[in-house]
């Protein structure tokens, strides 16, 4: 069984559409991201979600929504998508019990967007 | 603000050599830092986490180490072989369950 889990892999879209990204973590963590990797590489958080709350929410155009129904789940929706959009978003979940306990992050496959 | 650079950006091997991976951070208050591999279209794997109080982690060929105190990590992997080309990925996390930040990745190829 997957243990965090995207859909969908593959996005093309026309610009100023509105998309949903999904993401589902079975590992029974308590802390969901999502990261943006662009076309050089390079991987950035955009949010983090700890128990269904916000916690970290980096300078992020507003277009971009997070959405936790639960702990188990956090869904990325973009509004009015423009063509710098285009990029692997990864979700990851952890553990988060504290400064005793270095829980390693567990990343999705990825869900590729492509803004045309 | 943390910044993560890993050297060098891309690295070339024949099959059997033993290789080094470099990665700094500018920030030496971390919680941990953690290697990872990344296959072309594919996640992140995570490979090795080392905690800020510890040194050197090891796994099977791996060896990662980390001297907080000049900010730097190292990857070391033993007899490389053709299925350990993808491209590693350093990141830091400066408290629990914050965010990574990332490196650039060095893109390792191990010619067969």
């Amino acid at each position: 069984d997957t243990a965090v889990s995207q859909t969908p892999k593959y996005l093309v879209t026309q610009m100023g559409n509105d998309k949903s990204i999904k993401c589902e973590q079975n590992l029974g963590h308590d802390t969901m991201y999502w990261y943006k990797q662009d076309s050089k590489k390079f991987l950035k958080i955009m949010f983090s979600y700890n128990n269904k709350e916000l916690i970290i929410n980096e300078t992020v155009p507003n277009r971009f929504s997070p959405k936790s129904p639960d702990k188990a789940h956090l869904n990325l929706h973009i509004n009015s998508l423009e063509l710098g959009d285009s990029a692997v978003y990864f979700c990851a979940s952890s553990l988060n019990l504290g400064q005793s306990s270095p829980y390693i992050q567990y990343f999705g496959a990825g869900t590729r967007l492509s803004v045309l | 603000k943390q910044e993560v650079t890993q050297i060098p950006a891309a690295l070339s091997v024949p099959e059997g050599e033993n290789l080094v991976l470099n990665c700094s951070f500018t920030d030496s208050a971390i919680y941990n830092l953690q290697w990872f591999r990344q296959d072309p279209g594919k996640g992140l794997t995570s490979l090795l986490l080392i905690q800020s109080s510890q040194r050197e982690q090891t796994s099977g060929r791996l060896n990662a180490s980390l001297d907080k105190s000049s900010g730097r990590s190292t990857l070391y992997i033993a007899a490389s072989q053709p299925g350990d080309s993808a491209t590693y990925l350093c990141a830091v996390q400066e408290t629990s369950g914050s965010r990574l930040t990332f490196g650039e990745g060095t893109q390792l190829t191990v010619n067969p």
